[in-house]
């Protein structure tokens, strides 16, 4: 069946350092992906999405490429900052076999220290 | 505009007991989740809705949880003679048929 796996956390990074989150799935069909985001004490909400091959997703300064042929979405950003200590999730959707039904990793905390 | 709300936000229940959480989603949305979210631990898929179909069932970890929807929109998650390892926050999502998941607050339960 579809799965989604994600890097291993924790990760502790200091303020303005590049961050890359991987992540890889497993699909029979055509997906659509996706990172969603926890900050602490609230619920989850989306970061930002892809809906075809090549497809780059991108916000808050976030971004993620829909790679089909490594069946990759790692997400990345080039300098964070300490509000983006928070718990990302990837996933998936693939209508073809699952209608709308989202399957996520088991997510990535992360801390960005001052 | 209103997002997915959730009731209570917060219930402790005693073990044995049965709960109910309420779960509104966004007006015109076909499909509805309930995961579940222990301390420190990533979602666990309990059941999809998707309009008049029947529901996906398959993550529901024992025949102690239920859940329905009524109308197509309002659910109820019931979590009959409660236990300690049902402690964990309850997360509603709904979703028009785009993907894109939007989630509501969730509904803390502590089972003592």
């Amino acid at each position: 069946g579809d799965s989604v796996t994600q890097m291993e956390g924790p990760v502790t990074l200091s303020e303005e350092a590049f961050l890359t989150i991987n992540c890889t799935y497993t699909a029979t069909g055509y997906p659509s992906l996706f990172w969603y985001v926890q900050y602490p004490g609230e619920g989850l909400q989306l970061l930002l999405k892809a809906t075809k091959a090549d497809d780059k997703g991108s916000n808050k300064g976030f971004e993620a490429t829909y790679r089909k042929e490594t069946t990759s979405f790692h997400l990345e950003k080039g300098s964070v900052q300490v509000s983006d200590s928070a718990v990302y999730f990837c996933a998936l959707s693939d209508r073809q076999t699952s209608y709308d039904k989202v399957i996520f990793g088991p997510g990535t905390s992360l801390s960005v220290i001052p | 505009g209103a997002g997915v709300s959730q009731s209570p936000s917060n219930k402790v229940t005693e073990k044995g007991k049965d709960v109910e959480l309420r779960c509104d989603p966004i007006s015109g949305h076909t499909a509805l989740y309930w995961y579940r979210q222990s301390l420190g631990q990533g979602l666990e898929f309990l059941i999809y809705f998707q309009g008049n179909s029947a529901p996906d069932k398959s993550g529901l970890p024992s025949d102690r949880f239920s859940a329905e929807r009524t109308g197509g929109s309002v659910s109820t998650l019931t979590i009959q003679r409660t236990q300690q390892e049902d402690s964990a926050v309850y997360l509603c999502a709904s979703t028009p048929m785009a993907d894109t998941q939007y989630f509501g607050p969730g509904t803390r339960l502590t089972v003592l």
